[in-house]
């Protein structure tokens, strides 16, 4: 199995700053032929399902706002918050999609400072 | 504007078969990959295992003995059934949808369900 670990395990972060998560998968996630990236993020809000952000590491999904953004390739992924703003205080969890089983990260915490 | 509904029980006793279905409204059924996934009490995700519209199913392993999973297309929903569950099994169990940026069955998760906390306890 990839095992997916994330860093920090909670952040707390003024209102207006950036936050930054990182997630590391015990092995490749970059499938050669098509040279995608099987990672994505989504953000869980409390009593609510997760919400998809980014997929192929770095794709924003419809609708999710710009100050979101996702990088990295092969084993090591970031997720940015540009300007945090009080709606963001969630979980935030890296998902691999690229074999079975498929895994989640443990999940960032993060808050308002 | 796709989303999905489930429902099933949500108290059971050690032993017995779990048993969700998940419903499919405002989208197209076909041509996507169906999720199970759950969520322990104050934990993390777990994928259970996906269907596809035609019944062409990838199981989790650590579950795969446990699990069955099985597709109505006509009516646009899909279930999930764990049998001889445990304490362990106590969880919010979510379906959702793979996809469409997928491959094959490789996909991010784009629509979940509200999520059925599911207790098992004697």
């Amino acid at each position: 199995d990839i095992v997916m670990t994330q860093s920090p395990d909670s952040l707390s972060v003024s209102l207006g700053e950036r936050a930054t998560i990182n997630c590391k998968s015990s092995q490749s996630v970059l499938y050669s032929s098509n040279n995608k990236n099987y990672l994505a993020w989504y953000q869980q809000k409390p009593g609510q399902p997760p919400k998809l952000l980014v997929y192929w590491a770095s794709t924003r999904e419809s609708g999710v706002p710009d100050r979101f953004s996702g990088s990295g390739s092969g084993t090591d992924f970031t997720l940015t918050i540009s300007s945090l703003q009080a709606e963001d205080v969630a979980v935030y969890y890296c998902h691999q999609y690229y074999s079975v089983p498929f895994t989640f990260g443990p999940g960032t915490k993060v808050d308002i400072k | 504007q796709v989303q999905l509904q489930q429902w099933g029980a949500g108290l059971l006793k050690p032993s017995e078969t779990l048993s969700l279905t998940c419903g499919v409204y405002g989208g197209s059924f076909s041509g996507y990959y169906w999720t199970w996934i759950r969520q322990p009490p104050g934990k993390g995700l777990e994928w259970i295992g996906e269907i596809n519209d035609s019944g062409s199913t990838i199981y989790n392993p650590s579950l795969k003995s446990r699990l069955t999973m099985a597709v109505d297309a006509s009516k646009k929903q899909f279930s999930l059934k764990l049998k001889s569950v445990t304490a362990a099994d106590t969880a919010v169990y979510y379906c959702a949808r793979g996809g469409p940026y997928c491959t094959g069955g490789n996909c991010p998760f784009d629509y979940w369900g509200q999520g059925t906390l599911v207790t098992v306890s004697s």
